[in-house]
């Protein structure tokens, strides 16, 4: 069964660089995985989808501070924000983009798999 | 610039009844949208997907439907367990997304 699980610094200084890893276990990487978080008492932001080949999507309000990497021989993707200030303190999730493709393109089935969170703080 | 409103913000259900959330999107998307079910210090989980197919193991009592602009999440017989915040996500431009602000099911 596959599982994800979020590591990295829980705290982080304003201006620095956030860095997280999500760990794949139970299934192959080669697949479409995102990042979302989610700020104290607020809802849900998607940051990125990254395909296992590397190729990645970013919201467009971060796409300046945000970059992904994954490491297929670890079953690892990663995330790293810049230049952080306290808006980016929240609970950061790793996901699973279930989706198949064929002749006809891409079906999507939802964010299928999460992590169970990581929480970081921005603070001096 | 996408566009997500869901209504009500706060729903105060009896167990037993039946709650009907909405999602509205724009511009307009066609059946591409999903619904997250989220408990507190818990992960979301995925309930629905295309708008109105169930994701594994969800219970029949949660159905999607709608399609365009407006969208909407049925919970009948609501159980203790389906007090939550719920979410509805567009995907219109997959692999990019959107989440709706969230509507939270509370006991009334």
């Amino acid at each position: 069964q596959l599982q994800l699980q979020e590591s990295g610094p829980g705290l982080v200084k304003p201006s620095e660089t956030l860095s997280l890893t999500c760990s794949v276990s139970g299934d192959s990487i080669s697949s479409y995985w995102g990042w979302i978080r989610q700020p104290p008492g607020k809802g849900l932001e998607w940051i990125a989808s990254v395909y296992y080949t590397g190729r990645a999507y970013y919201d467009p309000s971060l796409e300046s501070r945000v970059t992904t990497s994954v490491d297929t021989s670890k079953n690892q993707f990663s995330l790293r924000l810049s230049s952080v200030t306290a808006a980016d303190t929240a609970v950061y999730y790793c996901v699973r983009l279930a989706y198949s493709y064929d002749s006809r393109g891409y079906t999507y089935y939802g964010m299928d798999v999460w992590g169970q969170g990581t929480t970081v703080t921005v603070s001096s | 610039e996408v566009v997500i409103t869901q209504s009500p913000a706060t729903l105060s259900v009896s167990p037993g009844e039946t709650a009907t959330l909405s999602c509205r999107t724009s511009p307009t998307f066609s059946s591409n949208l999903a619904w997250y079910q989220q408990k507190p210090g818990q992960a979301p989980r995925l309930l629905i997907y295309g708008a109105s197919t169930r994701a594994t193991g969800v219970p029949a009592r949660f159905s999607g439907s709608g399609s365009g602009t407006e969208f909407t999440l049925t919970i009948s017989s609501l159980q203790s367990e389906d007090f939550a915040v719920y979410y509805c996500q567009q995907y219109n431009n997959w692999p990019l997304f959107t989440f709706g602000p969230g509507t939270k099911v509370d006991i009334k």
